[in-house]
């Protein structure tokens, strides 16, 4: 078991593009999280999935991004037409039990810059 | 509305100190706790989770305590070194599998 996956590590796009994510979870773990930390602040939640079904989606996941997890395991965040504001962490967590009790693992992140 | 605060935001200790990292939260219902490690640039660590049942849980020089009456949680640091400078995390769990509330952080720095 490796831990939870994310890629690419760093990404710079130009402001306009689109730009996709990937998050592989820990094998088994039924939950998958997403998250966005700017510069000095605590991660913030965006959404998150039992298997494929997604559950929650923040008023911060405006119409210009999406996630999927289309068969249950890896799952993608896309944002489409960038802006310099969404220059973030965004990091991914999954996690064993339904409930959260055995507590949530985080990814390394992946680091967009959009200039 | 759920909140959870760190404070301080930064903090510098000379290496061999016990310290002691804080953080409050606004709605005493919580589920369960847990405390993160940052390294610059990287992703989170979980270092210790804690239960809305329990008091403390212990980590080798770690220990994390919990308060539910009062909102707190603190994080001691024994013996602190160098390798402990990082930002420190801690999120709450108020819906059973469901979103974490982080607090800020702070940024801990351990002078040799």
């Amino acid at each position: 078991d490796t831990g939870v996956s994310q890629n690419p590590r760093h990404k710079i796009t130009k402001r306009g593009q689109n730009v996709t994510f990937r998050c592989d979870p820990i094998s088994e773990h039924n939950r998958l999280y997403w998250y966005r930390q700017t510069l000095g602040q605590g991660p913030e939640f965006l959404t998150y999935f039992q298997n494929e079904a997604q559950l929650e989606k923040s008023r911060l996941l405006s119409d210009r991004f999406s996630a999927e997890r289309p068969k249950g395991s890896f799952s993608t965040l896309e944002i489409q037409r960038t802006e310099q504001g969404d220059s973030a962490m965004y990091l991914c967590a999954s996690s064993p039990r339904w409930d959260g009790a055995d507590g949530y693992t985080f990814g390394s992140g992946t680091r967009l810059t959009v200039v | 509305k759920q909140e959870v605060t760190q404070i301080p935001a930064a903090l510098s200790v000379p290496e061999g100190e016990n310290l002691v990292l804080n953080c409050s939260f606004t709605d005493s219902a919580i589920y369960n706790l847990q405390w993160f490690r940052q390294d610059p640039g990287k992703g989170l660590t979980s270092l210790l989770l804690i239960q809305s049942s329990q008091r403390e849980q212990t980590s080798g020089r770690l220990n994390a305590s919990l308060d539910k009456s009062s909102g707190r949680s603190t994080l001691y640091i024994a013996a602190s070194q160098p390798g402990d400078s990082a930002t420190y995390l801690c999120a709450a769990l108020y819906n059973q599998g469901g979103k974490l509330i982080f607090g800020q952080g702070t940024e801990l720095s351990v002078k040799p």
